[in-house]
């Protein structure tokens, strides 16, 4: 059974600062997605990483990927108020599946 | 753009009702999943269909039923409402694309309370 563990659960930033969650998940994956949930809205998709050392950008986030390691980061560069949100990683198992991290509430404050 | 809409945004139940979640996906999309958020715990897999007629259990089905009897539609269904299913349910299609799958499409969710 596929295990999916994010870090930190609760972040606070001040603006214009750095900051990576960690997502370390328990078995082989062949691909992650990373998606963002504001308060009292669904979830939309960010980034899906498809390789072993697979690197997306988007703006002041970027996601990467570790197979071999079973990680992905999702790095925040120079926080703005807009990033506030639920942050998920979901490593994809058979049939489309995916698995979910606890997700990551991150508040970004001046 | 796709489309996954849900029934309802909130629905209030009683202990012991029969609920129907409907979720419907405009995407001729193959895969669709039914999940439940609670605080801390992040989405957990109830069921999901690959297909017509189709469905597998996921990770957290005990008390739960589902139907899929047209391609766009997958509905989720609570035989006997209790309070421990009080919960937002979030509804998801996806194409198949190999074993590895592919990106799902959330629909807006519906706050399910059981009182």
């Amino acid at each position: 059974e596929l295990k999916v563990e994010q870090n930190p659960l609760f972040l606070s930033m001040q603006e214009g600062k750095n900051y990576t969650i960690y997502c370390n998940y328990s078995t082989t994956s062949d691909r992650l997605y990373w998606y963002r949930q504001d308060p009292g809205k669904s979830l939309e998709s960010l980034f899906v990483l498809l390789s072993n050392g697979a690197v997306k950008q988007e703006g002041r986030l970027m996601a990467s990927l570790d197979t071999k390691a079973r990680l992905s980061t999702l790095h925040i560069t120079a926080a703005v108020h807009d990033l506030s949100a639920t942050y998920f990683c979901a490593p994809s198992t058979s049939y489309g599946k995916l698995t979910f991290g606890q997700g990551t509430i991150l508040t970004v404050h001046p | 753009d796709v489309k996954v809409t849900q029934s309802s945004r909130y629905l209030v139940k009683r202990t012991g009702e029969k609920v129907f979640l409907e979720c419907v996906q405009d995407m001729d999309h193959e895969n669709m999943f039914w999940y439940r958020q609670d605080p801390g715990l992040g989405l957990r897999l109830i069921y999901f269909s690959y297909d017509v007629k189709m469905k597998e259990k996921g990770d957290i089905p005990e008390g739960y039923s589902v139907s899929r009897e047209k391609k766009e539609r997958f509905s989720l269904i609570l035989e006997s409402a209790s309070t421990n299913q009080t919960s937002m349910y979030l509804c998801a299609s996806s194409y198949i694309e190999g074993t590895g799958g592919n990106e799902q499409f959330f629909g807006p969710g519906t706050r399910l309370t059981v009182l």
